[in-house]
């Protein structure tokens, strides 16, 4: 169970296009889902918390016209990168939590595979 | 300031051997929680163990172990009996209670790379 699945796995675009990212959770209903991005060799960076039906919560650093985040649903979260440049290239992570998994702070993020994003 | 320090930028391991990953954190909650993932090359994140703040006992399991010790705000991560698909790399993370508000993400260190050597 708690699988988090991301689509698409890999993508290469053009610089100046827009790619969107897609974060499912494909068996439980996530209230919270966090969007980390890494690039090579380094950590997790978190770039924001969505929470369904509301705005995004980006960190400090993270353009939010840049990245946008839509929580349309319980079961879905989107990233759209847009006008991406090379700088954007890295492995974008989402991450959910399970809507009725109260436990606090022990509850687990559920991760998905990830998206490597190169910008050429 | 780095909430989670991760010393080690690289172990090396002989195999059926145990190994420490290093873990120092800081916050001024008296409530969080101490997370360890593994992430193979392929990318993805592996939960291995929690730790509470407020747990008495270290946990455990399997062949991983946490050795938590409060005062010295630190969670070392032990791996027994290393095994050749152990290499990877290795995150402690921290969530901390904050306001409690249900939403705090996990925090994460810079990581450690274990290879494990047969």
């Amino acid at each position: 169970g708690a699988v988090v699945s991301q689509h698409p796995s890999w993508v290469i675009c053009k610089s100046g296009t827009s790619v969107k990212i897609e974060c499912r959770s494909l068996d439980f209903q996530a209230t919270t889902m966090f969007w980390y991005r890494q690039f090579p060799k380094q950590s997790l960076m978190l770039m924001a918390t969505s929470n369904e039906g509301s705005k995004a919560t980006y960190e400090q650093g993270v353009e939010k016209d840049k990245f946008l985040i839509n929580h349309a649903s319980l079961t879905l979260s989107t990233l759209t990168v847009t006008s991406a440049h090379p700088e954007d290239s890295s492995f974008y992570i989402c991450s959910a939590r399970d809507l009725y998994d109260r436990a606090f702070p022990s509850y687990e993020q559920y991760f998905g595979p990830g998206t490597r994003l190169t910008v050429t | 300031a780095q909430k989670i320090t991760q010393t080690q930028p690289g172990m090396f391991v002989q195999e059926k051997e145990a190994v420490t990953l290093d873990c120092t954190y800081d916050t001024s909650d008296p409530s969080y929680g101490l997370f360890w993932y593994k992430q193979p090359s392929s990318g993805e994140m592996i939960f291995l163990i929690y730790q509470g703040s407020y747990d008495q006992q270290n946990a455990t399991e399997g062949r991983y172990s946490l050795n938590f010790q409060k005062a010295r705000k630190s969670a070392n991560l032990v791996i027994s009996a290393s095994q050749l698909g152990d290499s990877a790399m290795y995150f402690c993370a921290m969530r901390e209670a904050l306001t409690n508000s249900g939403n705090t993400p996990l925090v994460f260190g810079k990581g450690t790379r274990l290879s494990v050597i047969a």
